[in-house]
């Protein structure tokens, strides 16, 4: 089992380009967290995702940013007109069922932004 | 509202000290506790979680219902224990479903 998959690890763009971050979860789960690192602050929530369904997006900037976990496919974290804001890191986290509970739940090892 | 709270950034002691990081939590029903720990620009890997009641690298930590706190605590701290530490905890949202939330995560060092 190949773990929760990130891609790009590393990504630059220029202000105003569009940074697409995908998550490919662990081979069985069907339900996509998104997070945000920014330097020297801890982890925020940005938006949970089952098949087709965006369940929560509770954490997501209310514009720029969306997400989708489509049928088939990776789930992408898309941040179109960046700003040198946006540099963190991206956390995508992956679990088999509704509950989550610690040891259920897996994270990435991320992708890192920079805008610059 | 769904809150964790690290109420220290840093956190710097000398090896063999003992370590406490703290962590409060708002109450809203009953949610699982949890300490996730962040080597250098690794994932987030899980140290403990408060059902299992174990202890981890010598790591424990006590739910205080009452004082709505999860502190992370380890007698002898060893510099390889340096990294950063996130509290989090499991709240639902819709019913069956469930999403962590993490505090703002301790920088802990342990100086030689």
């Amino acid at each position: 089992n190949a773990g929760v998959m990130q891609n790009p690890r590393h990504l630059v763009r220029r202000r105003g380009q569009e940074a697409r971050l995908r998550c490919s979860p662990m081979k069985g789960h069907s339900h996509v967290y998104w997070y945000r690192q920014l330097p020297e602050e801890g982890l925020k929530f940005m938006v949970y995702l089952q098949k087709e369904n965006i369940i929560d997006e509770s954490g997501m900037p209310k514009e720029r940013f969306s997400a989708e976990f489509p049928k088939e496919g990776p789930s992408i974290l898309r941040i179109q007109q960046v700003v040198r804001g946006d540099s963190a890191a991206y956390f995508c986290a992956s679990s088999t069922g509704a509950r989550v509970s610690g040891n259920t739940i897996y994270f990435g090892e991320g992708s890192w932004l920079t805008v610059v | 509202a769904q809150r964790v709270t690290q109420p220290e950034k840093l956190l710097s002691v000398f090896k063999g000290a003992p370590v406490e990081l703290k962590c409060n939590y708002s109450y809203s029903g009953s949610p699982e506790l949890f300490w996730y720990v962040q080597y250098s620009r690794q994932r987030l890997q899980l140290l403990l979680r408060h059902i299992s009641r174990e202890s981890i690298k010598g790591f424990t930590a006590d739910l205080n219902k009452g004082e709505t706190s999860f502190h992370l605590k380890k007698p002898f701290a060893q510099e390889e224990d340096s990294a950063m530490y996130y509290c989090a905890a499991s709240y639902v949202i819709i019913q069956g479903a469930q999403k962590l939330v993490f505090g703002q995560g301790t920088r802990l060092t342990i100086n030689p």
